[in-house]
């Protein structure tokens, strides 16, 4: 069964350093997005992304943080200058309409 | 804008008990709603999802879920539960973005404990 790929599975980094966080949707997907769950609180929605352009974005997703399809299958979320609050599982999903599927997430840690 | 309630942060039940969690949606206009679980140390996984049509949907693990539009619930229920059924059960309501894609609203959650 198709799924979405989040690598890594677990970073952490220094505060003020810049991250990449990787993620392969689901191949035939157009529709692309990056979810949040800081520990012990809800998912958020930070952005979703269609046709190479960001197509919604929530007041979280600031200008420390921005999105690429490099390639045709990789989809990444760059923090700039991290900051102990972007400490968090970080979550990828993918849809060909209404449907999210989401990957297993990355935990970052900003020490 | 949408929001959802999960007024029950935690649930306990013995296994082979039936369940039913409770979710509420504040939505303009017809909802996508979903239910998605999440085990520990796991990614959220799809359950079931309501669209339109027969309000009373099937999912995933012998999970069910009614929408009650007058209530504007949709509240999830499984007659019996299983040990392995024990995890973070999240419900959600999507908003179709005029840029396209599906934003998810996301309810707080409700932790599921399930005695032996």
């Amino acid at each position: 069964e198709p799924e979405v790929t989040q690598t890594p599975s677990h970073q952490v980094t220094q505060m003020g350093q810049e991250v990449i966080l990787r993620c392969v949707p689901i191949s035939n997907h157009l529709y692309f997005y990056w979810y949040r769950q800081i520990l012990g609180q809800k998912v958020e929605f930070l952005v979703s992304f269609y046709n190479n352009e960001i197509s919604e974005k929530s007041e979280i997703f600031d200008d420390q943080f921005s999105v690429e399809r490099p390639d045709g299958s990789n989809f990444t979320l760059k923090i700039r200058s991290t900051k102990l609050e972007d400490s968090a599982m970080y979550f990828c999903a993918s849809s060909a309409d209404v449907v999210a599927f989401f990957g297993q997430g990355t935990r970052l840690t900003v020490v | 804008a949408q929001s959802v309630t999960q007024p029950d942060i935690h649930i306990t039940v013995s296994e082979g008990a039936s369940l039913e969690l409770r979710c509420n949606y504040s939505y303009g206009a017809t909802p996508y709603l979903f239910w998605y679980v999440q085990s520990p140390g796991q990614g959220l996984q799809l359950l079931l999802k309501y669209f339109s049509g027969d309000t009373l949907v099937q999912g995933i693990k012998g999970f069910e879920a009614e929408f009650k539009r007058s209530q504007s619930s949709f509240n999830l229920r499984k007659p019996s539960v299983h040990w392995s059924d024990a995890a973070e059960y999240f419900c959600a309501v999507g908003a179709w973005g005029t840029g396209g894609g599906n934003k998810l609203t996301f309810g707080t959650g409700t932790q599921l404990k399930v005695e032996l």
